[in-house]
């Protein structure tokens, strides 16, 4: 089952505007991660935000988490062609108080036109 | 340190073959987990092994799908018998702790 889930499932915006994607997710977490893949690659981690913090920043990324509404949201500013991937958003998940595996929502898929 | 490595990177084979990937990890991680991603879709977990031992198995992998780790270095991923719904891509990852998940670039199966 998929813990997270990101909306839009698409987005398509011009180059040098503000990309943001948002995920919600089910039970309480330590921390939420953002990955991105381009077409036919695998995953590379973007940005992981603890469950006691806000916000966080990465050059061009602002990441915001709200446990209260178990929601984040990624926003990528000045976008650039080279952004265009899908972006994920994933938390740990497990039983028996073992929280063993990462789980991904379905993804946004970011297209930024030149 | 080179990262992960998957071999091989696309598979192409026929209904009823088995088939075998293999994933080199960041040496010094002990999670190696495998995940499987269809098009359009986030990866779906299917196993994990901390050093040598397989700790947990999704109930996607079905008794056709083996997975090994021997001596906590590599893992391979087996699926025998394959069938078409089995077309998907593979990605192995590894970390040391519950933080970042580091990825391979995945092997892609097509089975015809």
């Amino acid at each position: 089952s998929q813990q997270g889930e990101e909306d839009p499932q698409a987005l398509s915006i011009q180059e040098g505007e503000n990309a943001t994607m948002n995920c919600s997710y089910k039970t309480s977490i330590n921390n939420l991660q953002w990955y991105r893949q381009n077409s036919g690659r695998g995953l590379v981690h973007l940005i992981l935000i603890r469950s006691n913090e806000r916000e966080k920043h990465s050059g061009r990324l602002r990441v915001t988490l709200d446990t209260s509404k178990k929601s984040s949201s990624l926003l990528i500013t000045a976008s650039r062609a080279a952004d265009t991937a899908s972006y994920f958003c994933a938390t740990w998940k497990g039983s028996g108080g073992s929280n063993y595996k990462l789980t991904f929502g379905k993804g946004t898929l970011l297209t930024v036109n030149p | 340190d080179t990262g992960v490595s998957q071999n091989p990177r696309h598979k192409i084979t026929k209904r009823g073959q088995n088939v075998t990937f293999r994933c080199d990890p960041i040496s010094e991680h002990n999670r190696l987990y495998w995940y499987r991603q269809t098009l359009g879709q986030g990866p779906e977990f299917l196993t994990y092994f901390q050093n040598e031992a397989q700790l947990e198995k999704s109930r996607l992998l079905s008794d056709r799908f083996s997975a090994e780790r021997p001596k906590g270095s590599f893992s391979t991923l087996e699926i025998q018998r394959t069938e078409q719904g089995d077309s998907a891509m593979y990605l192995c990852a590894s970390t040391e702790n519950t933080g970042e998940l580091f990825f391979g670039e995945g092997s892609r199966l097509t089975v015809l």
